[in-house]
Parts: structure tokens; C-alpha cells; sequence
């Protein structure tokens, strides 16, 4: 059982835009802005998209962007298009030196 | 463009110890504000962090397996390793070691090898 609590699926048509959420505690989402998100597709390593909570790494479309409110964050697709069928993980820092992350969700482009 | 590539046993008995390698190209191991980290992922499963070195040789560990492992840094290689003893298999998984993003100490990863898959089994 993962520390941070994800759906495990979500899904949009192409053009739309989908939200999903990452649901902790407030002694890791809730008490850091040490938020991420990764994208990973089928046989891939993951790849960073979201870091900080809102931030872009160089290279990351900005139709992929990041918020917060009190334990629970989320990542935001708009524009969906097919490449973004993939699967999504969401992380956080835990305090004492520890990192965590959710479940993951399986987003599918309709 | 920094590489990372994992290498090992892709077959572990239980009861054993597990050892990886991952190999650092494209840049140094000891650069400042860098540190390295090793991610699993069990068949089907999601993603857990297993623990991150600086190459000073600090390191952090996940507190539900800090018990059973040992990560190790090698700046004349440019390595660095992981040692899972003990193995059952629920230890079955992609092993992917990865770089953290530089200045963030262990909070993100932004470069990551490919994985390697460990099977636990007699």
C-alpha cells in the first residue's frame, strides 16, 4: 500500500482536460512544497514533469502544470493528446530524510 | 547528455543478497549538489524509493527497508551501488537507479537508467 493515495484511473478525450490527485498527510504533501509528478509509459523509466508543486522542467509542455491545497495535490493535463496516455505517479518529500510516492494512475486518452 | 545504466544478476535466490550496479556517463559522480538514488517498482506495481548517496557517501534510506540495505558510492568508477540482503520474493522488481535533480537534494529525480528486472527465485 502506497503512502500517497492516487486513483487508479482517469481518462479524457483529446482536447480536454484531465485533474489527477494525490492525497497525503500533512506530515508529507500537506507540510512540504516538495511535491513532484512523473510520467512513465509502458516498459519506460518515468519521467520527471512536475516538481515543487507547479514547476516545469525544461522541455515539459506547459499544458502539464501542478497545485496544491493542504494534503491533497494535483496535476493537471490540458489539451489532452495521445502521448499522454500513460501512467502518472506523484511523490513527496516526508520529512526525516524519506521520500514517498502514490500509487500511480493510469491515465487513458479516449 | 548524462547516462545511467544498471547492470546485475537478474536472478536472486531468497535468503540472498541482491547487488546492483549503475554506471554514471556523461558526467561525474562527484559533482556538487548531485545526489543518486535508487527507485523500485514491482511487477504491475507502483514506484518506491530504496534510498539515495552523495558521493561524500551520506545516504538515506527508506525507513521500511533501511534494515536490509547498503548503498555504496565508487568515484573512481563513477558508480554507485545498491545491496538488498535477505530477499524473499516480494523483492521481485525493476530496479532503476537514478540521478536527483542537481540542487535539490534528494527531493526529485530527473534522470533515470532503464531498470533492471530482479527476479527473487529459487
Amino acid at each position: 500500500q502506497s503512502a500517497l493515495t492516487q486513483p487508479p484511473s482517469a481518462s479524457g478525450s483529446p482536447g480536454q482536460s484531465v485533474t489527477i490527485s494525490c492525497t497525503g498527510t500533512s506530515s508529507d504533501v500537506g507540510g512540504y512544497n516538495y511535491v513532484s509528478w512523473y510520467q512513465q509509459h509502458p516498459g519506460k523509466a518515468p519521467k520527471l514533469m512536475i516538481y515543487e508543486v507547479s514547476e516545469r522542467p525544461s522541455g515539459v509542455p506547459d499544458r502539464f502544470s501542478g497545485s496544491k491545497s493542504g494534503n491533497t495535490a494535483s496535476l493537471t493535463v490540458s489539451g489532452l493528446q495521445a502521448e499522454d496516455e500513460a501512467d502518472y505517479y506523484c511523490s513527496s518529500y516526508a520529512g526525516s530524510n524519506a521520500l514517498e510516492f502514490g500509487g500511480g494512475t493510469k491515465l487513458t486518452v479516449l | 547528455q548524462l547516462q545511467l545504466q544498471g547492470s546485475g544478476p537478474g536472478l536472486v535466490k531468497p535468503s540472498e543478497t541482491l547487488s546492483l550496479t549503475c554506471t554514471v556517463s556523461g558526467g561525474s559522480i562527484s559533482s556538487s549538489s548531485s545526489y543518486w538514488g535508487w527507485i523500485r517498482q514491482s511487477p504491475g506495481k507502483g514506484l518506491e524509493w530504496i534510498g539515495s548517496v552523495y558521493y561524500s557517501g551520506t545516504t538515506y534510506y527508506n525507513p521500511s527497508l533501511k534494515s536490509r540495505v547498503t548503498i555504496s558510492v565508487d568515484t573512481s568508477k563513477n558508480q554507485f551501488s545498491l545491496k538488498l540482503s535477505s530477499v524473499t520474493a516480494a523483492d521481485t522488481a525493476v530496479f532503476y537507479c537514478a540521478r536527483h535533480l542537481m540542487g535539490s537534494w534528494i527531493y526529485y529525480f530527473d534522470y533515470w537508467g532503464q531498470g533492471t528486472l530482479v527476479t527473487v527465485s529459487s
